[in-house]
């Protein structure tokens, strides 16, 4: 069954320094999705990126965050200066249609990228 | 404000039983519901997708349904297992077309033999 692939899983790393989370998405699917889930905390919504760009982002999603798609299978966030509250498990999704409108494409997880700002 | 709510917060039950899991929303307009599992430290798992014509969806012993009028749905656990155990998520996507998602907080299951 194909899978969303997520590196690493873990990552531990400095204030102030710079953060890669790497994805794989499901190979025919066409949207991306970032998510973040603090510790105890519910999911929330970071960014969907389509055709090359993004398509909506949240309030969350400041200028520290960037994502990208470097060479057609891979899907990146990066965090510029990662701070105390950037520690969290960050999600990548996928889907082959949007996630709202009137046919809604289903809406596959990877396993999570666990970072822990220090 | 687009809001999902989820009770009870946590439920604790004896293997073999059932149990019924709320959501209510306040997101308009509407386009779908989702309820995942998510088992502790990993990724959520998809169970049900409703559109607003769909009342009820079953995925084996998870069956779903949807109020589009009083803005609830449920998640109806038949004869669980201790596998069960896990946080139930309710996700709503609006009809903006848009991308957005928002999730419920969660109930957390916990399954005892």
């Amino acid at each position: 069954e194909p899978e969303v692939t997520q590196t690493p899983s873990h990552q531990v790393t400095q204030m102030g320094q710079e953060v890669i989370l790497r994805c794989v998405p499901i190979s025919n699917h066409l949207y991306f999705y970032w998510y973040r889930q603090i510790l105890g905390q519910k999911v929330e919504f970071l960014v969907s990126f389509y055709n090359n760009e993004i398509s909506e982002k949240s309030e969350i999603f400041d200028d520290q965050f960037s994502v990208e798609r470097p060479d057609g299978s891979n899907f990146t966030l990066k965090i510029r200066s990662t701070k105390l509250e950037d520690s969290a498990m960050y999600f990548c999704a996928s889907s082959n249609y949007r996630t709202g409108g009137n046919y809604p494409g289903e809406l596959f997880f990877g396993e999570g990228s666990r970072l822990t700002v220090l | 404000k687009n809001q999902v709510e989820q009770s009870p917060q946590s439920l604790i039950i004896l293997e073999g039983k059932n149990c019924t899991l709320q959501c209510n929303y306040t997101v308009s307009p509407f386009s779908n519901l989702r309820w995942y599992k998510q088992d502790t430290g990993r990724g959520p798992v998809s169970l049900t997708i409703m559109t607003f014509s769909e009342n009820t969806k079953s995925n084996g012993r998870y069956t779903a349904t949807l109020d589009a009028d009083t803005k609830q749905s449920s998640l109806h656990i038949t004869a669980s297992q201790l596998s069960d155990s896990a946080s139930y998520i309710c996700v709503v996507s609006a009809n903006t077309g848009g991308f957005k998602t928002i999730f419920g907080a969660g109930t957390r299951l916990f399954v005892k033999a």
